[in-house]
């Protein structure tokens, strides 16, 4: 069965680059999360799209922001990157907000 | 606010030993899903339960299961004979509304099963 697919699944940057994350949903699914995940920490929520429109927003910062386009694929764009981005960055999708499934993740480093 | 506490930072266990992992939550909310899930060494989460807050009723999965307990707000998940491929980093999650559209994790249990 498909699954979520997240690009890419490493990813290396300097302090104040900028930085695009991907996330492909599970097919016919509405909804899509994005969370961000420290090293050794809980998954933190960032921002959820609902048929492509914002439905929530978690503790994502000023410099990052995120949309999902017409063919239902999100993604996160990050700017001024600093050393404590660098995280295990996931994507979930849903279909009706039932159960969330979760992408491998991308891992940002910040150099 | 939502809050997700698993007090069991790291657990060590023999193979073939069973365990529990406990998971204790807050909310204010009357309707809530409960979630467990597990992040192995690769890195990904993978999904193992929903559970509504109306269905108290336990769950069994293989050797998985699962014991709710509203009156204590308990969500605790017990692996049977457990094997080395359970090891991982175990995470309960709360759903921050009726639907499960922002989920706040705890801060996750690490299960290291050995021979």
């Amino acid at each position: 069965a498909a699954g979520v697919i997240q690009s890419p699944r490493h990813l290396i940057k300097e302090k104040r680059e900028t930085a695009t994350l991907k996330c492909y949903p599970i097919p016919r699914h509405d909804t899509v999360y994005w969370y961000q995940q420290g090293p050794g920490q809980d998954p933190q929520f960032l921002i959820s799209f609902y048929e492509k429109m914002q439905s929530d927003k978690g503790s994502i910062p000023d410099r990052f922001s995120a949309q999902q386009f017409s063919d239902y694929h999100s993604e996160l764009n990050m700017s001024s990157l600093e050393l404590g981005d660098s995280a295990l960055y996931f994507c979930a999708s849903s279909l009706a907000g039932e159960k969330l499934f979760f992408g491998s993740g991308t891992q940002l480093s910040v150099l | 606010a939502q809050k997700v506490t698993q007090a069991q930072t790291e657990i060590s266990v023999v193979e073939k030993e069973d365990v529990t992992l406990d998971c204790v939550y807050e909310t204010r909310d009357t309707t809530y899903y409960l979630f467990w899930y597990k992040q192995p060494p690769s890195g990904e989460l993978v999904f193992l339960i929903r559970r509504n807050s109306f269905d108290e009723q336990n769950e069994i999965s293989g050797r998985y299961s699962w014991n709710f307990q509203k009156s204590t707000s308990s969500f605790n998940f017990t692996i049977t004979a457990s094997q080395v491929v359970d090891s991982a980093v175990y995470f309960c999650a709360l759903s921050d509304t009726g639907t499960a559209s922002k989920l706040t994790f705890g801060t996750g249990t690490r299960l290291q099963v050995t021979l």
